[in-house]
């Protein structure tokens, strides 16, 4: 039973223009959604987060989207580099645990 | 700042072997977690450590896997013994403390241990 699903495995963009990552999730009681980043022999590195309490969080060139009524959000790189080329996961947690649920992963390619 | 390192990178064992994974948080963080990666699939929650107390293990497979965290600093994963399915890419993350204050809860990653038992 999969409570966080990245639908899409693999993405590709031309270097400049929009990136979007889709994230949805079954569990109402996750309050909280983080994106991580990963590239090949590494661990996955922190980008961005949001409380549910918001619908939006910016930060430069990366921007989460929080739909709590359709449970979703959504990961927007803009413009994107091909340096932004790695897996992108999406994450959630419930309460104080602290314990990430992750999705499966996307995994953007940005060409130039 | 020294991140969170993780022992061996690698490491290649036969079914029904032993193996201990160690994972070094980075200094004065309460939080450790063990996490999986199995088959590129998501990365699977294993156990949470609140300095050398288990605060969740509710993802820990079955008997076969031992956590342990002696004095709140390193921690320790033991697999014993190993089958075929224990293969994967088991990450370490730690954190300053739970809560959502301030971002101290953000999880650091390592760069992950790849077992693969044959």
């Amino acid at each position: 039973d999969q409570q966080v699903k990245q639908n899409s495995p693999s993405l590709s963009v031309q270097e400049g223009r929009i990136s979007i990552l889709n994230c949805d999730y079954t569990n109402s009681m996750f309050d909280y959604f983080l994106w991580y980043k990963k590239y090949p022999a590494e661990g996955p590195t922190f980008l961005i987060s949001i409380s549910s309490i918001k619908d939006k969080n910016e930060d430069g060139r990366f921007t989460v989207f929080l739909n709590k009524s359709a449970k979703h959000l959504s990961l927007h790189i803009v413009p994107s580099q091909p340096g932004d080329s790695a897996v992108y996961f999406c994450a959630a947690s419930g309460g104080q645990g602290g314990k990430l649920i992750f999705g499966q992963g996307t995994e953007l390619s940005v060409k130039p | 700042e020294a991140g969170v390192t993780q022992f061996p990178s690698h490491s290649v064992i036969e079914k029904g072997q032993t193996v201990t994974l160690r994972c070094d948080p980075i200094s004065g963080h309460d939080n450790l977690y063990w996490y999986r990666r199995v088959m590129g699939k998501e990365i699977k929650f294993l156990l949470h450590f609140v300095k050398e107390s288990k605060q969740d293990e509710s993802g820990m497979p079955n008997n076969r896997f031992l956590a342990e965290r002696t004095g709140g600093t390193y921690s320790t994963l033991k697999v014993q013994p190993a089958e075929l399915e224990d293969s994967g890419v088991y990450f370490c993350a730690s954190s300053l403390r739970t809560g959502r204050s301030l971002g101290t809860d953000t999880q650091y990653f390592g760069p992950g241990t790849r077992l693969t038992v044959l």
